[in-house]
């Protein structure tokens, strides 16, 4: 079955620290994947996403991931965490054929100062 | 260039009564989606439309559910009638074409709070 699964439900980092958030995927096909972030109360933005080439994408705000086809994941890492970067986070995955994408539950980042 | 807009942002409604929900994507985007945010979890698909045509409306749970896409513009879901665990953000989605290499772009949500 194809599945997102994000391991870490909530996680609490210091401002300037680095962080590193959790995404592992099962997909039959070759997978496109995503990460989405979510402020309350509003809509889903897109951090970054990857189709082919090179495994390690660059993002906005300063995010990048890298996929590791060996072990089905696409870890998003950030060097040095802002109070601003508090919201959810959504790993989901996709395929070329464009069928819409699943999501993983989330992991909600706190910045604490 | 103006986002998805989504109406209403919030609804409070009975359990069996009827709500709808209206989307306006992005001008010239073909593909349209909607999705069902339960708190605590990741957004999941009800619907997805090309231009008019519905793609995939598996998860749609029908006997309470429809969707439309008069034209290949706007799209309105609605719920009838509404049980306590629809409860959820509604969110509407959009993207040029649904192929590869395609960001979907998404508006802020219809919160639904069924009591």
């Amino acid at each position: 079955a194809q599945s997102v699964t994000q391991p870490d439900i909530h996680i609490t980092v210091s401002e300037g620290a680095s962080l590193e958030l959790r995404c592992n995927y099962s997909y039959g096909a070759t997978p496109y994947l995503f990460w989405y972030v979510q402020s309350p109360g509003q809509g889903l933005q897109l951090l970054l996403k990857y189709f082919s080439g090179d495994t390690l994408v660059q993002g906005i705000k300063g995010f990048e991931a890298e996929f590791k086809r060996s072990q089905s994941s696409f870890n998003l890492r950030k060097p040095s965490v802002h109070w601003s970067d508090a919201a959810e986070y959504f790993c989901a995955v996709g395929n070329q054929a464009g069928t819409a994408l699943i999501f993983g539950k989330g992991t909600t980042l706190s910045v604490s100062s | 260039e103006a986002g998805v807009a989504q109406s209403p942002r919030y609804k409070i409604i009975e359990k069996r009564q009827s709500v709808a929900f209206w989307c306006n994507p992005i001008s010239g985007h073909a593909t349209l989606y909607w999705y069902q945010q339960i708190l605590g979890q990741g957004p999941k698909l009800l619907i997805q439309f090309q231009n008019n045509g519905v793609v995939d409306d598996s998860q749609l749970p029908k006997d309470r559910f429809s969707a439309e896409r008069l034209k290949g513009v706007d799209s309105t879901l609605k719920i009838q009638p509404a049980k306590l665990e629809d409860s959820a953000v509604y969110l509407c989605a959009s993207s040029p074409q649904a192929t590869s290499g395609n960001t979907i772009y998404f508006g802020e949500g219809s919160w639904l709070t069924v009591v």
